[in-house]
């Protein structure tokens, strides 16, 4: 059974840094690309960043370039967001999702907040 | 970036009914196109890929479909269970862009 779990969200203060996980099992990880995908009531659902399946090609929406970095580990079937200097408008409940077609597996979602 | 303009925002419909919902590219986007239902307090779930092709485990009542630049969600004799929200996406160009979602209620 494929299985992506979150885990790293919670409350931080404008300017701070948190590292999401999202720990793969299930399939061969090391064979799909992954992506973030995050959802607020406001803006809806917005595409994050998105990795190839070595980790070489790594893509980014305009508004985290700059302070988000995604990496995967395929030996520990993880892959990873680090925020950094974090704004009140990254918040939001934060997916970890497998790309193959569109987006066939997602994660149950994360939340993070940022405020003061 | 490719705008999506999903169509209705909501609707309510009955069981026998044929439900339809419609995204709009603001430009050719070569059938990379998926559908999602989610649920209150859960993560989406795919239920078509490349415009027309029914994820796995999702049932026949499903179906996609294209004319022009606009993308069409069918769900024939739709039940209880498929009321939520329900979101497109285009994946043809970076950055992927989701239209704003329908939400179905059925009843």
């Amino acid at each position: 059974e494929v299985q992506l779990v979150e885990s790293g969200g919670g409350l931080v203060q404008p300017g701070r840094s948190l590292k999401l996980s999202c720990a793969a099992s299930g399939f061969t990880f090391s064979n799909y690309g992954m992506a973030w995908v995050r959802q607020t009531p406001t803006k809806g659902l917005e595409w994050v960043a998105s990795i190839s399946t070595g980790g070489g090609n790594t893509y980014y929406r305009d508004s985290v370039k700059g302070r988000f970095t995604i990496s995967r580990d395929n030996a520990k079937n993880t892959q990873y967001l680090q925020m950094d200097s974090l704004r009140s408008e990254d918040t939001a409940t934060y997916y970890c999702a497998r790309r193959d077609g569109g987006y066939d597996y997602w994660g149950q979602g994360v939340m993070v907040t940022v405020s003061s | 970036d490719i705008q999506m303009t999903q169509s209705p925002a909501s609707l309510s419909a009955s069981l026998e009914e044929i439900v339809t919902i419609t995204c709009k590219a603001s430009q050719g986007i070569d059938d990379y196109l998926s559908w999602y239902q989610q649920k209150p307090g859960k993560s989406p779930q795919l239920l078509i890929y490349d415009a027309t092709s029914l994820a796995d485990g999702v049932p026949s009542r499903f179906s996609g479909s294209r004319s022009g630049t606009q993308y069409s969600l069918k769900i024939s004799r739709p039940q209880v269970d498929d009321s939520g929200i329900y979101y497109c996406l285009q994946s043809y160009s970076t950055p992927p862009t989701f239209g704003g979602g329908t939400k179905l209620e059925l009843k």
